[in-house]
């Protein structure tokens, strides 16, 4: 089955402990990309991938890392995470890119960082 | 910078009736308008795209609407059901742009009463 995965689904953590959310997808995509989503203010894009070790800034990249050593994986590390940064959070991929073809997001990881 | 603006942010309408949803777009160069539909504690999904090379895209209850003069576009639904219930986002995005970004719209929350 075609799919996005993202682990773990749901997470606590505490202020500054290093967390690592997976995400990895089964279509060959070239593009994929990380949201997250907060009452109020939809979906916005953290960082984004063309391609394998190509990544770019989104709207909202403060606080965050990622990496594409691999096609089918785009990890997001939140090295110190803090309070603001709790929130659910989508992985999504797509052929092209998302202009051009459909987005399939994960099931999505709800964090929580007390 | 180049926003999508969505309105209204909450629609309520009877079950039966039908609910229109409008996006205006600010990058005259937008040309592939998408709408993902999030359902309570969902991932989103797409339901229907339109490109700009043409002015309306129907399936079943579902139906875009393209005004490229005024920038603008809307999701039609008709015959209103409770499984409409939903957060429905618009997008739009250039295939004329390197990195194929979407910008999003910040969702409108449909409520079918019964």
């Amino acid at each position: 089955e075609a799919q996005v995965t993202q682990n773990p689904r749901y997470l606590i953590t505490v202020t500054g402990k290093k967390l690592t959310v997976t995400c990895s997808q089964n279509m060959n995509h070239e593009y994929m990309s990380w949201y997250r989503q907060d009452p109020g203010l939809g979906l916005r894009q953290i960082y984004y991938s063309m391609n394998v070790e190509v990544t770019d800034k989104g709207d909202v990249p403060e606080g965050y890392k990622v990496s594409r050593k691999e096609k089918r994986n785009f990890p997001l590390i939140l090295e110190s995470p803090s309070p603001n940064q709790t929130s659910l959070y989508f992985c999504a991929s797509s052929s092209v890119g998302p202009g051009a073809n459909v987005l399939t997001f994960g099931a999505g990881s709800r964090l929580t960082v007390l | 910078g180049e926003n999508v603006e969505q309105h209204p942010s909450t629609l309520s309408v009877q079950e039966g009736d039908s609910a229109v949803i409008k996006c205006t777009y600010s990058d005259s160069a937008s040309n592939y308008f998408p709408w993902y539909k999030q359902e309570l504690g969902k991932r989103p999904q797409l339901i229907i795209d339109i490109r700009s090379n043409v002015g309306e895209k129907k399936d079943q209850r579902i139906a875009v609407t393209l005004n490229k003069t005024a920038k603008h576009f809307s999701l039609h639904i008709t015959e209103t059901q409770p499984e409409d219930s939903a957060v429905y986002f618009c997008a739009a995005s250039s295939t004329l742009r390197s990195n194929y970004q979407l910008i999003w719209g910040a969702g409108t929350k449909l409520i079918i009463k019964p």
